[in-house]
């Protein structure tokens, strides 16, 4: 099945600092989105990418949708506090089907 | 903006018992999704539904069912319960009809089951 390798897996940065992460596919999609989860919580839609070379900002999040429309990375700039969580990108290759999620990124930020 | 709404938001039962989870979706979404995560995993997807009928099935137990209703809510039948259905469900929506944003799924707050 297809599979989405994301990484780092964490992550420890200093508050003000910017972040990258990343997500890589075996297998071509059609869409990308970006979600954050806090612990117990529900994931949040941060991004939606449907573009092969779409790049989208949200306040300080920008992320692109890969040119082979096998990878798509996340950039967070001047972290704060309250960006602590796990990241997971997501992809899906139909219309209102299901979503592959990546492994996480586990976020952590020091003031 | 309403959101996903999902009930209960825990649940404990015994090894074979049943559960049922429900789902109502954001108001006009047509489109539900059923996603299990275990922990620190990320979620995996078992179900979804569009305009009542199945749409996508992934890896859901034979022991599980789950329906979408008239007025677009949806429910998650899970029998015989083992210890590995401890886990956190959520439920998703979209709107198919929404144009270029049909693909973005909402994620609710979710239901923790534990199973003794």
């Amino acid at each position: 099945g297809q599979q989405l390798n994301q990484s780092p897996q964490s992550m420890f940065i200093q508050e003000g600092e910017d972040v990258s992460m990343n997500c890589t596919s075996s297998s071509i999609f059609n869409t990308w989105l970006w979600y954050k989860q806090d612990p117990g919580e529900g994931p949040v839609l941060l991004i939606a990418l449907y573009k092969a070379g779409e790049l989208t900002s949200n306040g300080r999040l920008t992320a692109q949708f890969g040119i082979t429309r096998k990878d798509s990375f996340l950039n967070i700039s001047a972290s704060i506090p309250s960006d602590v969580g796990i990241y997971f990108c997501a992809g899906n290759t139909g219309t209102a089907s299901k979503l592959t999620f990546g492994t996480g990124t586990r976020l952590q930020v020091t003031l | 903006a309403a959101g996903v709404i999902q009930s209960p938001r825990h649940l404990i039962k015994e090894k074979r018992e049943t559960a049922t989870l429900k789902c109502y979706p954001i108001p006009r979404h047509d489109t539900v999704y059923w996603y299990q995560q275990g922990p620190g995993q990320d979620p995996q997807f078992l179900i979804s539904f569009y305009e009542k009928m199945q749409s996508d099935k992934g890896s859901i137990p034979d022991r599980f069912s789950a329906q979408q209703f008239s007025d677009y809510h949806s429910e998650l039948n899970m029998s015989s319960l083992e210890l590995g259905d401890s886990a956190l469900y959520f439920c998703a929506s979209s709107l198919l009809r929404g144009g270029i944003s049909y693909n973005e799924q909402f994620f609710g707050p979710g239901t923790r089951l534990t199973v003794l």
